[in-house]
């Protein structure tokens, strides 16, 4: 079956970099494109970037231009979501979750969420 | 940026009632509208894409209409474990992808 797998919480210090994994099994992971979405508390769905597995290309909400990065690793079928400068605001769950098809722009399986908090 | 405003913000019904849940996007969107549901503590699941093609695993009492800039999900018999957050979701113009700020589902 289906399932993505989401590294551990993270405590950080403003200014930090965070880095999340995805790994994904059950299916072709080169086939489908991986997203990432975040919730902070209180606050709606934030849709932050994708990569698509196949060849890498990726895409990113403007929110988040020049800090942050998604890349994936084929070999290991794990997808990676990298944010730098953090601040308090970044204080979220943070979300992976599997395109419905190659490029639907839909999400049909999710991650488990992994927290980061970010505080001084 | 679409935006997409979701009403009402909470919905109290008793088992067995009929939900109508309402999306309203800043601009026309076609069809490309998804659905998702969260339970507390839980990743959303999707329930409805395309503005009403049910996802794989859906109860049939899960439907899904509308067009343009107005949508609706409905839920025909409200059950227990439908307590959840309700969000929708616009592919139609990106990025970035955006979702609704959700409608909570309550039962009485």
């Amino acid at each position: 079956q289906v399932q993505l797998v989401q590294s551990g919480a993270e405590v950080k210090k403003p200014g930090d970099s965070v880095r999340v994994s995805c790994k994904a099994s059950g299916y072709t992971f080169s086939s489908y494109t991986i997203h990432w979405v975040r919730q902070a508390p209180g606050q709606r769905l934030e849709w932050m970037g994708r990569i698509n597995s196949g060849n890498g290309n990726t895409e990113y909400s403007q929110s988040f231009q020049g800090r942050l990065t998604i890349t994936r690793d084929t070999s290991a079928t794990t997808a990676y979501m990298e944010l730098s400068s953090l601040r308090s605001e970044d204080t979220a769950l943070y979300f992976c979750a599997r395109d419905l098809l190659t490029a639907f722009y839909y999400f049909d399986y999710w991650g488990q969420g992994t927290l980061v908090t970010v505080f001084s | 940026e679409i935006v997409l405003t979701q009403s009402p913000a909470t919905l109290s019904l008793s088992p067995g009632e009929r939900a109508t849940l309402s999306c309203r996007a800043s601009q026309s969107i076609s069809n490309s509208l998804a659905w998702y549901q969260q339970k507390p503590g839980q990743a959303p699941r999707l329930l409805i894409y395309d503005v009403s093609t049910r996802a794989t695993g859906i109860p049939g009492r899960f439907s899904g209409s509308g067009s343009g800039t107005d949508f609706t999900l409905t839920i025909s018999s409200l059950e227990p474990e439908d307590l959840a957050v309700y969000y929708c979701q616009q592919r139609f113009r990106w990025p970035p992808l955006t979702f609704g700020g959700g409608t909570k589902v309550e039962i009485k």
